[in-house]
């Protein structure tokens, strides 16, 4: 168990559809990211919630909206939404202070865009 | 200039050898240098970090940080096949830590061991 546990695991969606990727994490941290994994690419961060609060916000198309709740969750609502947007979407968490910057990974949710 | 660059490889290595995984990053101001393991179809799984120059070994991976090169490494000593992944490096700061923000990565190194 990595302490941060992604829902769904594996999600097809048509272009026309709403639906919502979903995170929670058990590590009492007060961070937590959105990252994109396409393949051959590098993680490209997306969003980052400090506090409940947006930081940083990797200009990311409109139609991925992030919502964090509280500390422990956090949610990336997706609509219409494109063929290349297929990927392992991942959501990670951190505590800012020790190991600085120290970031835990879910295991990801694979989107697929129909 | 990319923030931190990493040789996508792969790095191919027999069974039993060292295998040198290097990364360069631009930020003079990074403080914490991280290794990361991602397998196939996995999410990154945190292998080290290191923040003083010099070395820190654990088990098999020693991390090597030379700050004024803008250099880290990771050494992988008698690699086993289970070894064979993709090798992720990151670096943050501490202003970059404290403000929420996050690790940036390096498009990672492939390694494949064969035994």
């Amino acid at each position: 168990e990595t302490g941060v546990t992604q829902t769904p695991r594996h999600l097809v969606m048509g272009m026309t559809n709403k639906k919502s990727l979903k995170c929670e994490q058990h590590l009492g941290h007060n961070a937590m990211y959105w990252y994109k994994q396409s393949a051959k690419k590098p993680l490209e961060l997306m969003f980052v919630y400090s506090l409940e609060e947006r930081v940083e916000n990797n200009s990311v198309p409109s139609r991925f909206s992030p919502e964090c709740p509280n500390s422990s969750h956090l949610f990336l609502h997706l609509h219409t939404l494109q063929p290349e947007d297929s990927a392992l979407y991942l959501c990670a968490s951190s505590h800012p202070l020790y190991p600085v910057g120290t970031i835990y990974f879910g295991e990801g949710s694979w989107l697929t865009v129909v | 200039q990319k923030e931190v660059e990493q040789n996508s490889g792969p790095l191919s290595v027999p069974e039993g050898a060292i295998a040198s995984l290097n990364c360069t990053y631009s930020d003079r101001g990074s403080q914490s240098f991280f290794w990361y393991r991602q397998y196939s179809g996995k999410s990154p799984e945190l292998i080290m970090f290191i923040y003083s120059n010099g070395d820190k070994e654990d088990g098999r991976f020693t991390a090597q940080l030379n700050k004024a090169s803008q250099y880290v490494s990771l050494l992988i000593r008698d690699s086993q096949p289970s070894d064979s992944a993709t090798y992720l490096c990151a670096v943050n700061s501490r202003a970059r830590a404290q403000a929420g923000t996050a690790l940036i990565f390096g498009k990672g190194t492939t390694l494949s061991v064969s035994s």
